[in-house]
């Protein structure tokens, strides 16, 4: 089963506007990533969030992580059509070996 | 600083024909290596992984191999390709630290395989 799951699975929003990501897991982690996909390419790594973070600020990237709910966030502000990609949470787990698993992802298409 | 090259970016090929897709990472040492296939639309299967040269851990059972001749190559292999093959192919690394621990992994632009 997967261990992190994003919400939703698409999101389709104005140039200008804010735009929120969600990931949940299942299992207790060491950390939370967020990647970004353009289409047809490679993914991008963007935050790191460790187990004992709160929030992580990078750019107009905010990140959050709540580990009692096993859930984490992603806020992109002021969104840009160039920010129109697949957003993806990784997590690892404490058990279970050398794994980090992705998410099947979040579709933003952000419509200038 | 450290890049990725993967390739081919596309490629065609019949039902039953070999496959080798090439992977190398330049700049730094002793990566992991990982590749993994991408259904449209959805997330990242992890197929290998490796800590080093020659250690190859399979994640999932298929019809697929992986090899890690030199310390920054690692390449995909198929004896003989059939039609759930398809998909996108994307090699990655990561730092490796000594022990595992989820570091942000650095992904080439992919190949595209379609088979016929």
């Amino acid at each position: 089963s997967q261990q992190g799951e994003e919400d939703p699975q698409a999101l389709s929003i104005q140039e200008g506007e804010n735009a929120t990501m969600n990931c949940s897991y299942k299992t207790s982690i060491n950390n939370l990533q967020w990647y970004r996909q353009n289409s047809g390419r490679g993914l991008v790594h963007l935050i790191l969030i460790r187990s004992n973070e709160r929030e992580k600020h990078s750019g107009r990237l905010r990140v959050t992580l709540d580990t009692s709910k096993k859930s984490s966030s992603l806020l992109i502000t002021a969104s840009r059509a160039a920010d129109t990609a697949s957003y993806f949470c990784a997590t690892d787990a404490t058990t279970g070996g050398f794994k980090t698993i992705f998410g099947a992802g979040t579709r933003l298409f952000v419509k200038a | 600083s450290q890049t990725i090259h993967q390739w081919p970016a596309t490629l065609v090929q019949p039902v039953g024909s070999p496959l080798s897709l090439e992977c190398t990472v330049e700049g730094t040492s002793n990566p992991n290596l990982y590749w993994y296939r991408q259904a449209a639309g959805r997330g990242l299967q992890l197929l290998f992984y490796s800590v080093g040269i020659g250690q190859i851990s399979s994640e999932v059972p298929q019809n697929l191999s992986a090899s890690r001749p030199q310390d920054r190559q690692f390449i995909l292999s198929s004896k003989k390709l059939l039609l759930s093959d398809s998909g996108f192919y994307l090699c990655a690394w990561s730092v490796n630290i000594g022990a595992f621990s989820n570091q942000p992994q650095h992904f080439g632009d992919g190949t595209r395989l379609s088979i016929l």
